[in-house]
């Protein structure tokens, strides 16, 4: 299964927009990436998923760079509610998400 | 509501005792998932249903892990003779097509915490 590499923490001022990287440099051309969040003590959300254009929906937009081995989900103002972990999935046309440790967003008033 | 309800939302159990996890997906849908989360972890795949069939339950620990879905709908995941390891968070997703390449995303319930003592 190809794997993601995301930081384990970041931290962010309200308000502000939010850049969270993903490495995902073993990706085959039929993997789309996923990214889920996590709130404490909460199951995950479905954020975005896309193949290979960028992705825009209400919660956030997903860049992903033109080779493929990286993508970025920007929450373009973040609030003190999307302090959560953030999951980069790669999912192929196998049902399982693969999940990493995800990065553990901190949002700063 | 409409999301997917998982019950109980905590269990307490002494080692050796069997547990009962329901979950109750999203009316129509037709994958069912089973997840368990360590502490600090994403989660791990345990098992996937298509309707009534379990397709897959190669993520299962062992033999004392057993899950069904007879009807379709609710599915019930039973750990039999449970260790102190088995501690953890069990999660259920759902989603509305078959989990082949349609990629559409899996809806989680908020979980079963589990505490074996």
């Amino acid at each position: 299964d190809a794997k993601t590499t995301q930081p384990n923490s970041m931290e962010s001022n309200e308000e502000e927009p939010v850049h969270l990287p993903c490495n995902h440099s073993t990706i085959s051309g039929t993997d789309y990436i996923h990214w889920y969040r996590q709130l404490p003590s909460q199951g995950p959300e479905y954020v975005i998923h896309g193949l290979t254009s960028n992705v825009n929906n209400r919660m956030a937009s997903l860049a992903i760079a033109e080779d493929r081995k990286s993508s970025t989900l920007i929450l373009h103002r973040a609030t003190l509610r999307d302090a959560a972990v953030y999951y980069c999935i790669l999912r192929d046309s196998n049902y399982q998400l693969i999940w990493g440790a995800g990065t553990k967003l901190i949002i700063k008033p | 509501g409409a999301g997917v309800s998982q019950s109980p939302r905590y269990k307490v159990a002494k080692r050796g005792q069997d547990v009962a996890l329901r979950c109750d997906p999203i009316s129509g849908h037709v994958s069912l998932f089973w997840y368990q989360q360590a502490l600090g972890q994403g989660p791990e795949f345990l098992t996937y249903f298509q309707n009534e069939a379990q397709l897959d339950k190669s993520g299962l620990p062992s033999d004392r892990f057993f899950a069904e879905r007879p009807e379709g709908s609710v599915s019930t995941l039973k750990i039999q003779r449970t260790q102190q390891e088995d501690s953890a968070v069990y999660l259920c997703a759902s989603s509305a097509l078959t989990g082949g390449v349609d990629n559409q995303p899996q809806h989680f319930g908020d979980g079963t915490r589990l505490s074996i003592l």
